[in-house]
């Protein structure tokens, strides 16, 4: 079975960077490309970017363009979120999520990861 | 950047009751709207895609139309389990944008 699972909690300072990790399993991880969302305390879902696994090829929102980068090890089937400069309004639940080949939308998600920016 | 407008933001229903969640599109975006459900401290769960297809696995009483700019879903008999936030999305360009959501609270 396809399942996504993201690295744990992370407590950063401002101005620090921050690396996710997102183990997928069950299915080819070159095949489908990976989204990155994330959802700050209370509020709704914010799309980052994507990830071709297969390319490397990325594509980020214009928000995050600079702060952002997205990687992936195939030999793994790992794909990384870095986020830098973090402020304390980046403090969020960070998930990964699997592109459906059909329309685009987002099929299998893991489970989330809690990044708390905090002096 | 496509911006989505749900409404309402909540909605008190009763179990048996026919609910509807509209979503609207700041521009067309043919038929690439996405609904997920997500419950409090877990992931999103993709209920339909491409506007009205259902998700494997998702139960029949889910039901999503539209095109262009105007979207719905509909849930034909509420469940206790279907009390959750509801969100749209479009994927026609990126950013994948995301409605702000929809609380289904029981009444």
């Amino acid at each position: 079975q396809v399942q996504l699972v993201q690295s744990g909690a992370e407590v950063k300072k401002p101005g620090a960077s921050v690396k996710v990790s997102c183990k997928a399993s069950g299915y080819t991880f070159s095949t489908y490309y990976m989204h990155w969302v994330r959802q700050a305390p209370g509020q709704g879902l914010e799309w980052m970017g994507w990830i071709n696994p297969n390319s490397g090829g990325t594509n980020y929102a214009q928000k995050f363009q600079g702060r952002v980068t997205m990687t992936r090890d195939t030999s793994i089937s790992t794909a990384y979120m870095d986020l830098s400069r973090l402020r304390s309004d980046d403090t969020a639940v960070y998930f990964c999520a699997r592109e459906y080949s059909s329309g685009w939308s987002l099929d299998y998600w893991g489970q989330g990861t809690l990044v708390t920016v905090s002096s | 950047d496509i911006q989505m407008t749900q409404s309402p933001s909540s909605l008190s229903a009763s179990v048996g009751d026919r609910v509807t969640i509209t979503c609207r599109a700041s521009q067309s975006i043919s038929s690439y709207l996405n609904w997920y459900q997500q419950k409090p401290g877990k992931a999103p769960k993709l209920l339909i895609y491409t506007a009205s297809s259902l998700q494997s696995g998702v139960p029949s009483r889910f039901s999503g139309s539209g095109s262009g700019t105007d979207f719905t879903l509909t849930i034909s008999s509420l469940q206790p389990e279907d009390f959750a936030t509801y969100y749209c999305q479009q994927s026609y360009s990126t950013p994948h944008t995301f409605g702000q959501g929809t609380k289904l609270e029981i009444k």
